[in-house]
């Protein structure tokens, strides 16, 4: 199994609402990242975890909240987003480090945001 | 911090050769990769580089000079299917950090 799972692929949401997006991967990755991508931009980075422990957070707004349950599974919890936040989220994994310390991200094909 | 630019578009024809530059100043350096992506899907890994020189997978190459903070990504053979963004990322403590990418349309 290669592959980097996403659920859902569409949410809308309003911004009252609570919801989650989820990612599983079975490669034996033990690094973990969140990704956010507005449109014709480069994705950009939100969390890593490593090794099942939150290792990087890019200063990202509480209302995102990850969660890495174990080695498989990463979770972003939403609560009371904003518009702007409407995106591409995306999952990726990586061995935890080849030699040189570069790893090289296996993404899912994204979950497409829209909050109203 | 990371500053790390590509130009914004080409256009190459159907059978052609191309090369998309990248370069980078960044703050550390572990590692320069680049990925596809097609327009609504998720990007893809390409290839990468750690050391100085050139890598060849297939009908892409990478090349990179780390004293002067350049890289290029060369496709031969284009096909029609290789009209997608191409973004140049450089790695540092984990963190992955993407260029605006290129648009490349292959035209027949």
């Amino acid at each position: 199994d290669t592959e980097v799972t996403q659920t859902p692929k569409h949410l809308v949401m309003g911004m009252t609402n609570k919801k989650s997006l989820k990612c599983e991967q079975h490669m034996g990755h033990r690094a973990m990242y969140w990704y956010k991508q507005k449109a014709k931009k480069p994705p950009e980075l939100m969390f890593v975890y490593s090794y099942e422990k939150l290792s990087i957070n890019e200063s990202v707004p509480s209302r995102f909240s990850p969660e890495c349950p174990n080695s498989s599974l990463l979770n972003l919890h939403l609560h009371a987003l904003q518009p702007e936040d409407s995106a591409l989220y995306l999952c990726a994994s990586s061995q935890e480090r080849l030699s040189s310390g570069a790893n090289v991200l296996t993404f899912g094909a994204g979950s497409r945001l829209t909050v109203l | 911090g990371q500053n790390i630019d590509q130009p914004t578009e080409m256009t190459a024809t159907e059978g052609a050769i191309v090369q998309i530059n990248c370069t980078y100043q960044t703050s550390g350096f572990n590692g320069l990769f680049w990925y596809q992506q097609h327009a609504g899907e998720a990007p893809t890994f390409l290839s990468y580089n750690v050391l100085d020189g050139l890598e060849e997978k297939g009908r892409f190459s990478s090349f990179l000079s780390r004293s002067k903070g350049y890289s290029y990504l060369l496709l031969k053979e284009l096909q029609m299917k290789d009209s997608a963004s191409y973004l140049c990322a450089v790695t540092n403590a984990g963190k992955s950090t993407f260029g605006d990418g290129t648009t490349l349309t292959v035209k027949p």
